[in-house]
């Protein structure tokens, strides 16, 4: 049971936008930046969203993170296929001293 | 430019132990903490804790004290996660990730060590 709640799935058609949500707590988002991570299949993690909304370089401007009181959002718009990954939402939380990771939402593209 | 490289795979039966590298390169080492991330076969990510590369000193994770060690050799860049009496749910993928804040955010990330426990 993770900390951080995501669905574990989401799908979208090429072109289309979709949006991934995050759900936490006063402990977590409430307090602390949200982060997201793309997981392509069989290879390493890599910093999607850093702080809420900031894109590291490289990240294309298709990919934006959303934060509200308890909740986080990562939208992606004009879907393509290299999207199809595991996208994992992250924060740190107060109560455990530690960050926190959603179980994780496998994105299709159809 | 910045990498991070792990061991190769490792199969080890119930009880040994393991310990699994990661070389850096490409930055100064001892500016940036390192963390340790586990992912069992089709499951999501699990912080494990980080070491901070300057003083040596490790944080643990709940969940992950006792059989599991972060060490460093600064004069090799390189990072260590020792597991010792290995189960069969320590099955999993191990990466390090250098930090950039608090653990919840990693900028790069070693291509990930596959331990595999079974007799």
């Amino acid at each position: 049971q993770s900390v951080l709640t995501q669905p574990p799935s989401a799908s979208g058609t090429p072109g289309q936008r979709v949006t991934i949500s995050c759900s936490g707590s006063s402990s977590n988002i409430g307090r602390n930046y949200v982060y997201w991570y793309q997981q392509l299949p069989g290879t390493a993690p890599k910093l999607l969203i850093d702080r809420n909304d900031q894109r590291p370089s490289g990240v294309p401007d298709r990919f934006s993170g959303s934060k509200s009181d308890t909740s986080a959002s990562l939208a992606i718009s004009g879907l393509r296929s290299e999207d199809e990954a595991d996208y994992y939402c992250a924060a740190y939380d107060d109560g455990l001293n530690g960050p926190v990771f959603g179980g994780g939402t496998k994105l299709t593209v159809l | 430019q910045v990498q991070l490289v792990q061991s190769e795979s490792e199969l080890k039966k119930p009880g040994a132990s393991v310990k699994i590298s990661c070389k850096a390169s490409g930055y100064n080492f001892i500016s940036y903490a390192m963390n340790w991330v586990r992912q069992a076969p089709g499951q999501g990510l699990e912080w494990m804790g980080w070491i901070d590369t300057n003083t040596g000193n490790p944080t643990y994770a709940q969940g992950f004290t006792g059989r599991f060690v972060f060490s460093l050799d600064t004069s090799v860049s390189t990072a260590y996660l020792q597991i010792s009496s290995l189960k069969a749910e320590d099955t999993a993928v191990y990466f390090c990730a250098r930090d950039l804040s608090l653990g919840v955010s990693c900028d790069f990330w070693g291509q990930g060590t596959l331990v595999t426990v079974s007799s």
